[in-house]
C-alpha cells in the first residue's frame, strides 16, 4: 500500500523568506507525486505534478519540487514566499498501474509573516 | 473551459436523514472521483466512476454510494446520515495527460449533520 508523509503540520515563513514543505512516500515502485493546493473554503488547486519525465518540476504561482528516488522525496520549494502563498498544501500519491485514487498526507499549513 | 462544478456548495441536515450531491465535471472529461474532507481523518477517497461504472471504492460503509449519468456528471448519495459525515465532500475529474490521470478538484459541498 502506498502512503505519504508530510513533516510538520504548520510551518511559518516571512515574506520573501524561502518556501520549504517536505514530502516523503512509501511505493515498492515509483508513483506518480502531486502537490495541491488549498486556500480557505476552497477545493483543492493542483499545483505540480511528477510522472518521471524530469526529477524537477516546476509548477504554477513560482512553487516547483524535486523528485528523489532514493530519499522517497518530494519536496516542494518556492525561492521567495508572498503573502498570497498563505494556504495548506497536500502531497499526494497515486500508482502508476491499477487504481488511480489518490492517497493524500495530512497536510502542512503555510503561514506567511509580513 | 469551465471548471468542476458542484451543487450545492453548503448543505445542513439531521441525523437519520440522506442527502444527495452533485458533481458536474470539466467538459470532456469521463472519470469522476469523489473524496471525503475531515479535521480527523484528512482527505479520503470515496469512489471513482467512469463511462457510468464504479471503477474504485474506497473503505467507506455502504451508506455511501454514488453514480454517473450518460453526460459524466456524478452524483453521491448518502443515507442514514450520521454526526461523523459532516465533511467537506470533493469532487474531482480526471483526464489522461501524457500517460498520467490528473484530477482537477471542485469547490466541495460542506455538509453539516446536527
Amino acid at each position: 500500500a502506498q502512503s505519504v508523509t508530510q513533516l510538520g503540520s504548520h510551518v511559518s515563513v516571512s515574506e520573501g523568506a524561502l518556501v520549504l514543505l517536505r514530502c516523503n512516500y512509501s511505493s515498492s515502485v515509483p508513483p506518480y507525486l502531486f502537490w495541491y493546493v488549498q486556500y480557505p473554503n476552497q477545493g483543492l488547486q493542483l499545483l505540480l505534478k511528477y510522472t518521471s519525465a524530469a526529477t524537477l518540476v516546476k509548477g504554477i504561482n513560482g512553487f516547483e519540487a524535486e523528485f528523489k528516488k532514493s530519499e522517497t522525496s518530494f519536496h516542494l520549494t518556492k525561492p521567495s514566499a508572498h503573502m498570497s502563498d498563505a494556504a495548506e498544501y497536500f502531497c499526494a500519491v497515486s500508482p502508476r498501474a491499477g487504481r488511480r485514487a489518490l492517497t493524500f498526507g495530512s497536510g502542512t499549513r503555510l503561514q506567511v509573516q509580513p | 473551459k469551465a471548471g468542476v462544478t458542484q451543487t450545492p456548495r453548503y448543505l445542513i441536515k439531521t441525523r437519520g436523514q440522506q442527502v444527495t450531491l452533485s458533481c458536474s465535471p470539466i467538459s470532456g472529461h469521463r472519470s469522476v472521483s469523489w473524496y471525503q474532507q475531515t479535521p480527523g481523518q484528512g482527505l479520503q477517497f470515496l469512489f471513482e466512476y467512469f463511462s457510468e461504472t464504479q471503477r474504485n471504492k474506497g473503505n467507506f460503509p455502504g451508506r455511501f454510494s454514488g453514480r454517473q449519468f450518460s453526460n459524466s456528471r456524478s452524483e453521491m448519495n448518502v443515507s442514514t446520515l450520521e454526526l461523523g459525515d459532516s465533511a467537506l465532500y470533493l469532487c474531482a475529474s480526471s483526464i489522461q495527460e501524457r500517460g498520467t490521470d490528473t484530477q482537477y478538484f471542485g469547490p466541495g459541498t460542506r455538509l453539516t449533520v446536527l
